[in-house]
């Protein structure tokens, strides 16, 4: 079965840099959720988007940004990337709304870890 | 404002011991409730889930039964093994937000 797709798996940048990372979600997910998770830390909840519009936000830095394109992929672009935003970003989608046991979960990608030096 | 409380880790067990992981929370309405397993360098993936109270969520024989009373939601295992040695997240969707909460995550160890 299709995942969530996240690229890249790694990315290493210098401080005050930018960096975009890229979420595929599940063929048909209708919502797809940015997470940052510090290392030893619970994941923290960024920001989501339902049918393409922000639905929800979360402690996402002024930095920070996202978007939900036309098919339904989503990029957190992160703008003057200071030592802190070093972390793992995590994607997720889900069917909200949806009845079947499998729908209204979250399923996550693999991650994208990235280091700011 | 909607949260989840769970036992600090890290708990280490030994093989075949029995598991529980204790889950609160706080939430307005009836949330829908989650655990999350994440071994090293991967996401989190979903073990089990309920979504009204008093349902039971079970799946690879861990176990837990929503409990609005005490508003719980407590994983169990009857007797684990080596390979369910990883980090188990508690987590919530309160009831018309698409927001899901989080808690800071168990440690479970098992050794052979």
């Amino acid at each position: 079965a299709a995942g969530v797709i996240q690229s890249p798996r790694h990315l290493i940048k210098e401080k005050r840099e930018t960096a975009t990372l890229k979420c595929y979600p599940i063929p048909r997910h209708d919502t797809v959720y940015w997470y940052q998770q510090g290392p030893g830390q619970d994941p923290q909840f960024l920001i989501s988007f339902y049918e393409k519009m922000q639905s929800d936000k979360g402690s996402i830095p002024d930095r920070f940004s996202a978007q939900q394109f036309s098919d339904y992929h989503s990029e957190l672009n992160m703008s003057s990337l200071e030592l802190g935003d070093s972390a793992l970003y995590f994607c997720a989608s889900s069917l909200v709304g949806g009845y079947p046991s499998g729908a209204n979960v979250l399923t996550f990608g693999a991650g994208s870890r990235l280091t700011v030096l | 404002g909607n949260s989840v409380t769970q036992m600090e880790g890290p708990v280490t067990l030994s093989e075949e011991a029995f598991l529980t992981i204790n889950c609160t929370y706080t939430a307005t309405g009836y949330p829908s409730l989650f655990w999350y397993v994440q071994y090293p360098g991967e996401g989190l993936q979903l073990l089990l889930k309920a979504t009204k109270a008093d349902d039971k969520g079970s799946n690879k024989g861990f176990e837990a039964t929503y409990r609005k009373e005490t508003t719980s939601f407590h994983l169990e295992k009857g007797s684990v093994q080596v390979s369910d040695s990883a980090v188990y997240f508690c987590a919530l969707r309160a009831s018309g937000t698409y927001k899901y909460i989080f808690g800071t995550g168990t440690r479970l160890k098992v050794l052979a």
